[in-house]
């Protein structure tokens, strides 16, 4: 079986300064993880994957996720937040034979 | 633009009744994949097609079903609806059948059963 923990439904920060996300895995075997973001009213887009290789993973918007294979984490980060980030944020991961399994999500809130 | 067509965007049905939910999957993409999202439960996976075969089967329940066609557009069919049908359905592609590349999402279709 394949499943992910968002623990935080919410997270605040305000404009300009670090913000995380928080995700951690479960899986039997080597996961393909994945960050996706949905704004109001509309589907969700691709900001990031892992795969392989390098553990710090880079994606759209500014964003970056690090893979711990140890903690079975793969926290989403973003060294200074904007407004426009303010979204809902989902973490997934597909193993095997299997479909994307998401998160609850994490809704965002970056304050001016 | 993702590249996946999904229509309708709203639907607003009655209880008892019958619908279809169609996807046109991005150009390319083999593969499509079915997802219901509600406030209490979050993106629900439904069931995967994979160049025209079912590949992989979720939460899906007996009343609904789906398929996908030769030009690769699938089709979800909901009957005898409930209230507790009502939900964002959104069909998702990805052009290999492990998803490694990721999937497009669709805007998805906005379902109210009254």
């Amino acid at each position: 079986a394949q499943s992910v923990a968002q623990p935080e439904d919410q997270v605040n920060v305000a404009e300009g300064n670090p913000l995380t996300v928080k995700c951690t895995y479960s899986v039997s075997g080597n996961p393909y993880l994945f960050w996706y973001v949905q704004y109001p009213n509309r589907g969700l887009q691709f900001l990031l994957k892992y795969i392989t290789g390098d553990n710090l993973v880079k994606g759209s918007y500014g964003f970056e996720a690090e893979f711990n294979k140890s903690q079975t984490s793969f926290h989403l980060k973003k060294p200074s937040a904007l407004v426009s980030d303010s979204a809902l944020y989902f973490c997934a991961v597909v193993t095997g034979r299997r479909a994307l399994t998401f998160g609850s999500g994490t809704r965002l809130q970056v304050q001016p | 633009d993702s590249g996946v067509t999904q229509t309708p965007k709203h639907l607003i049905t009655a209880t008892g009744q019958r619908v279809t939910l169609r996807c046109s999957p991005r150009s390319g993409d083999l593969s499509v994949y079915w997802y219901q999202q509600s406030l209490d439960q979050g993106l629900q996976f439904l069931i995967q097609y994979y160049n025209g075969e079912e590949r992989a089967k979720g939460n899906i329940l007996e009343r609904f079903s789906a398929q996908q066609f030769p030009d690769l557009h699938s089709e979800l069919n909901l009957s005898s609806l409930e209230l507790g049908d009502s939900a964002l359905y959104f069909c998702a592609s990805s052009p290999d059948s492990l998803g490694a590349y990721g999937y497009t999402f669709g805007s998805g279709t906005r379902l109210t059963v009254v």
